[in-house]
């Protein structure tokens, strides 16, 4: 069974431009969540999606903005963007989004920004 | 607010040590716990979970119960080798029937020398 799948794995992007990043969750999973991993600040949840909505959001600017399809893949997308935006952002599928359906992470895009 | 805290590292141990990092927690009722390892270059896999209190997660040599009185989820293992040099990382995910967000601890480096 394929994994969570996410592209591209590396970007290099400048200040001000836009992003936009992709995930394939594991087959059968309608869930959908977006972290964003740094040094600083950790692992911080950025959305979750499921049948197409957003659930949750995190405590992010509206730059960061998201979108699942109906085959559950997931996009998300960064505006004008700034040199604190560069991370590791990592994709995870599950079942469902209830609380005890471990999440199922991919490798990650790692973003930066010059 | 839900959190979750880590003992910090990098812990440095020889092989076939006794390992344990430690994780408590602050959540409203009862939340999912969760261990999630990470190698270099990769995204999060899921080592073990508990869902209610008392409950112990185990896989492959690594195990954890869920102590309600405590509000702890420490991480344990007999034996370590060096394959487990990684990073660890606690989460919970809030008492919910509609979202998986998971909250992450910070993280802690274990180095296993031979």
């Amino acid at each position: 069974k394929a994994g969570v799948t996410q592209t591209p794995r590396y970007l290099i992007k400048t200040r001000g431009q836009q992003v936009t990043l992709s995930c394939s969750p594991i087959s059968g999973h309608r869930s959908v969540s977006w972290y964003q991993q740094t040094p600083g600040q950790g692992l911080q949840f950025l959305f979750e999606y499921f049948s197409e909505t957003q659930r949750n959001k995190g405590n992010f600017p509206g730059r960061f903005s998201g979108r699942q399809f109906s085959n559950s893949r997931s996009e998300m997308n960064v505006s004008t963007l700034e040199l604190g935006d560069s991370a590791l952002y990592l994709c995870a599928s599950s079942l469902s989004p209830a609380g005890n359906q471990p999440q199922h992470f991919g490798d990650g895009t790692r973003l930066s920004i010059l | 607010g839900n959190s979750v805290t880590q003992m910090e590292g990098p812990v440095t141990l020889s092989e076939e040590a006794f390992l344990t990092i430690n994780c408590t927690y602050t959540a409203t009722g009862y939340p999912s716990l969760f261990w999630y390892v990470q190698y270099p270059g990769e995204g999060l896999q899921l080592l073990l979970k508990a869902t209610k209190a008392d409950d112990k997660g185990s896989n492959k040599g690594f195990e954890a119960t869920y102590r309600k009185e405590t509000t702890s989820f420490h991480l344990e293992k007999g034996s370590v080798q060096v394959s487990d040099s990684a990073v660890y990382f606690c989460a919970l995910s809030p008492l919910s029937s509609n979202t998986g967000k998971l909250i992450f601890g910070q993280g802690t480096t274990l180095q296993v020398k031979p």
